[in-house]
């Protein structure tokens, strides 16, 4: 079946700006995680959702930064007022529970952020 | 909190031969899972190799096997038989187990590998 997708690819923003990154699990997957890549880095853990409930936000660097996964399919990282360290790669990834062996994360592609 | 730390910033290997990618890691807990992840310029990120905690026998993947050691922290990925495709940054990451898992990865800094032919 498809994989985890996120759209846009690639988004540029002014400083400032406001931006939506989207990320579709794979069907049937209960567990969905961002995770911020700095250039050359490893992967951060951003939040984390068990369906529509997001039961870990530690990871957000600031209240400029909200993500939601309303029906517990589809999720959206929202980032405010963006600034120039908010530039990075944005990964989602899924899982389809967290008990037994099906712990597996599948990552998507990622969305790349640049803030001008 | 846990920890992982890739030592290694940059690696290169010859094709067909063999290279090893080390991974230390610090935590308290007593069970957990480590992984490794395979990301190529593509940037989808794979999973490579697991192993959990309370396995005592190293994980094995075909050309890819590791070598845990528990009480030194260490977790090691062997690359046998490199192929110019295993170019990629390799991750080392850290999950804990339990009723308190988020199921959260902890990423090591990465190693970039370069299969050179």
């Amino acid at each position: 079946g498809a994989g985890v997708s996120q759209s846009p690819r690639y988004k540029v923003a002014k400083r400032g700006q406001d931006v939506a990154l989207r990320c579709d699990p794979i069907s049937g997957h209960v567990s969905l995680f961002w995770y911020q890549q700095a250039l050359g880095q490893g992967p951060e853990f951003l939040t984390y959702f068990q369906n529509e409930a997001q039961l870990d936000k530690s990871g957000l660097p600031s209240d400029r930064f909200f993500a939601e996964r309303p029906e517990g399919s589809v999720s959206t990282l929202k980032i405010q007022r963006t600034q120039q360290e908010d530039s990075a790669v944005y990964l989602c990834a899924s899982s389809l529970q967290l008990q037994g062996t099906n712990y597996e994360q599948y990552f998507g592609p990622g969305t790349r952020l640049t803030v001008t | 909190a846990q920890t992982v730390t890739q030592s290694q910033p940059e690696m290169s290997v010859q094709e067909a031969e063999t290279v090893t990618l080390s991974c230390t890691y610090d935590t308290s807990e007593n069970n957990y899972y480590l992984f490794w992840y395979k990301q190529p310029p593509s940037r989808q990120m794979i999973l490579v190799i697991r192993q959990e905690a309370y396995k005592q026998q190293n994980a094995t993947e075909n050309r890819f096997s590791v070598n845990f050691q528990k009480a030194a922290k260490s977790f090691s990925l062997k690359i046998s038989d490199s192929q110019l495709g295993d170019t990629a940054m390799y991750f080392c990451a850290f999950m804990k187990h339990g009723s308190s898992n988020t199921g959260k990865l902890i990423f090591g800094q990465g190693t970039t590998l370069q299969v050179k032919p």
